[in-house]
Parts: structure tokens; sequence; C-alpha cells
């Protein structure tokens, strides 16, 4: 089966400037997660959809971070404006429910770098 | 609320030898655990998981046990390659505290010397 895609797999921008980034979940996947993982750390959630619903996005800066999932499929998170700090690897994943034991399924992530 | 901790990379070993990664957790319910690979460059995969206690996760000559008693998830490996480098993430999953919600540890890096 076809795996999470995302694109664009880099981007570099100026600080100030807006950028979107773009999600397709494996098929049939209700839960959707976007994280950032800044260099040497690990992932940390933005947001969790369930089917085109917000389950929660409690770490998400909604000052300048949004996201959305028209019709519980595609997904995109964009950041406006960006600031120095975002620079980091902005990774979406998939499962297919939220029973126990279910994995999440990682795309290759987006680098983004503000300069 | 529930967290994973892992043992501080870098760690550094020769070909051949014997991996272990400590992993150990706090958790409210019963979670599911797993470990997940992230290769130089590339996402997040998963390399193995288990899903109640004395279950045995295992996939490409690693393996973990899921140990309530010790609320632990070791990582280990019998003999490790070169291409075994990479950042292992050990991660949680609980119904109870986190409604499914991954929770990670910080990663292990590991270095494998020819």
């Amino acid at each position: 089966e076809a795996g999470v895609a995302q694109s664009p797999r880099y981007k570099i921008i100026e600080k100030r400037q807006s950028v979107a980034f773009w999600c397709n979940p494996i098929s049939g996947h209700a839960t959707l997660y976007w994280y950032q993982q800044i260099l040497g750390q690990g992932p940390k959630l933005l947001i969790q959809f369930q089917n085109n619903g917000v389950v929660d996005d409690s770490q998400l800066p909604k000052d300048r971070f949004s996201a959305e999932r028209l019709k519980g499929v595609d997904s995109t998170l964009k950041i406006q404006p960006a600031k120095l700090e975002d620079s980091a690897v902005y990774l979406c994943a998939s499962s297919a429910n939220t029973l126990m034991g279910t994995e999440a399924f990682f795309g290759q992530g987006t680098r983004l770098t503000v300069v | 609320g529930d967290s994973v901790t892992q043992m501080e990379g870098p760690v550094t070993l020769s070909e051949e030898a014997f991996l272990t990664i400590n992993c150990t957790y706090t958790a409210t319910g019963y979670p599911s655990l797993f470990w997940y690979v992230q290769y130089p460059g590339e996402g997040l995969q998963l390399l193995l998981k288990a899903t109640k206690a004395d279950d045995k996760g295992s996939n490409k000559g690693f393996e973990a046990t899921y140990r309530k008693e010790t609320t632990s998830f070791h990582l280990e490996k019998g003999s490790v390659q070169v291409s075994d480098s990479a950042v292992y993430f050990c991660a949680l999953s609980d119904p109870v505290d986190s409604n499914y919600q991954l929770i990670w540890g910080a990663g292990t890096k590991l270095i494998i010397k020819p």
C-alpha cells in the first residue's frame, strides 16, 4: 500500500513569510497527526485529527500555525508569519484508528529552514 | 501525565557488539509500547511494538519485552551492524491519559563503527 505522502520535502523561506505543507495519509486512515521535530529532539505533536475533526491542538501555536483536514483525507499545515525558531522537520503521520496498539505511519517529512 | 525516559546518547559500539537501549515509562492506564527508528535523512519507521505485559516485540534482529513490574521496554540486539546506525525512539500510547497519542522519549542516537 502507498505510504504517507508529504510535500514539499524541503523549503527555505525568510522570516515573516508564510509557508504551507501538504499531507496525504494512507487510504482509509481516520487519524492524522502533524508533528514538529527540531534537530536532536523527539517529535512534538502539533495537532491530531480524527476524520476531519480536531482531537488535540493544545501544542499548536495558534497565533501563527493553522491546520485543516478537509473531507477527512488530505491535510495542510500553514505557518504565517514564520519565525527563525520554526526551523524544523514537519512530520505527518496517520493511523487506521485509535484502538490499542495501532501504530502510526510517518511520511518522510518536510524540512523547513527559516532564514 | 504519561512519560517516557530513554538512556542518553550517543551510544557508540563496534560492529557485532551486543546492544541495549534502556527505556522506562510512566502511565496511568495500560499502554502499548513502541520502538521507532529514524535513519539519517528519513522519516520515522516503526521497528517493533508490544501491546500487553510480557509481550515481546521483534523485528530485524531487535527485540523488546514489555515489563509491567519494572515499567520498562528495553531494546536489544545480539549483534549490531553498521547499517543499524540511526536514532531510536521509545514511545507509548495510553488510552486513559493521552487519548492514544504517542508519548515520545527524547531518542537515542546509535553509532556503529566497523
